[in-house]
């Protein structure tokens, strides 16, 4: 049962571009809501999060934002570059659940120069 | 900066054989996660420990996976016999407490390919 979707499944933008990353979920019970990025043969490592009382947070160039009644978020990412090529994981916390971490199937993101 | 180390980096074995991963978190980190991540997918919460205990498994196959954290700081991941479903990329994460901390931090990863 996968319990957030996200898509698309690659994306491919010229440099300076703003690549969208999309993520739904149906679990109210999640309070919490990162992006993490993957570069092959690496770990994920978080980008940036929000708690769902607030609709946009920027950090730099990414900025998520969210909205709690269509319990979709989404990601951008400003003036894109190269370096920026990776995958990029959204993710849900269910406190409740011990702060369980459900992800999305990830987007692949190329950045040409 | 500290980080999670995980060995080996890269594990090849064949079906029926026994592999195991070994896992070092952040210092003081009282939580640990265990993750499988299939290519092009998500990573899937295999067990998570809080300390020496484990606080869900729901997830682990127990017939052929097996963890363990003894001391409530390292943690290793047996797979007992490896199937060819097994190949995947198994990542662990660390973070301070559930209650106190919300961002886990990732290892670079063991990727098993199982002949």
């Amino acid at each position: 049962q996968q319990q957030v979707k996200q898509s698309p499944q690659s994306l491919i933008v010229q440099k300076g571009g703003i690549p969208i990353i999309n993520c739904a979920y149906e679990n109210t019970a999640f309070d919490y809501f990162p992006w993490y990025q993957q570069f092959p043969g690496k770990g994920p490592a978080l980008l940036i999060a929000i708690r769902p009382d607030v609709s946009e947070k920027k950090e730099g160039r990414f900025t998520i934002s969210f909205n709690k009644s269509a319990k979709q978020f989404s990601l951008h990412i400003m003036d894109s570059q190269p370096g920026d090529s990776a995958t990029y994981f959204c993710a849900a916390r269910d406190k409740a659940a011990g702060n369980k971490l459900t992800f999305g199937g990830g987007t692949r993101v190329l950045v040409k120069p | 900066e500290a980080e999670v180390a995980q060995s080996p980096r890269y594990k090849i074995t064949e079906k029926s054989q026994a592999v195991a991963f070994w896992c070092d978190p952040i210092s003081g980190h009282a939580t640990l996660y265990w993750y499988r991540q299939i290519l092009g997918q998500g990573p899937e919460l295999l067990v998570q420990f809080q300390d020496e205990s484990v606080v869900d498994d729901s997830q682990l196959p127990k017939d052929r996976f097996s963890a363990e954290r003894l001391k409530g700081v390292d943690s290793t991941l047996k797979i007992q016999p490896a199937e060819l479903g097994d190949s995947a990329m198994y990542l662990c994460a660390s973070s301070l407490s559930p209650g106190k901390a919300d961002t886990q931090y990732f290892g670079p990863g063991t990727r098993l390919t199982v002949l």
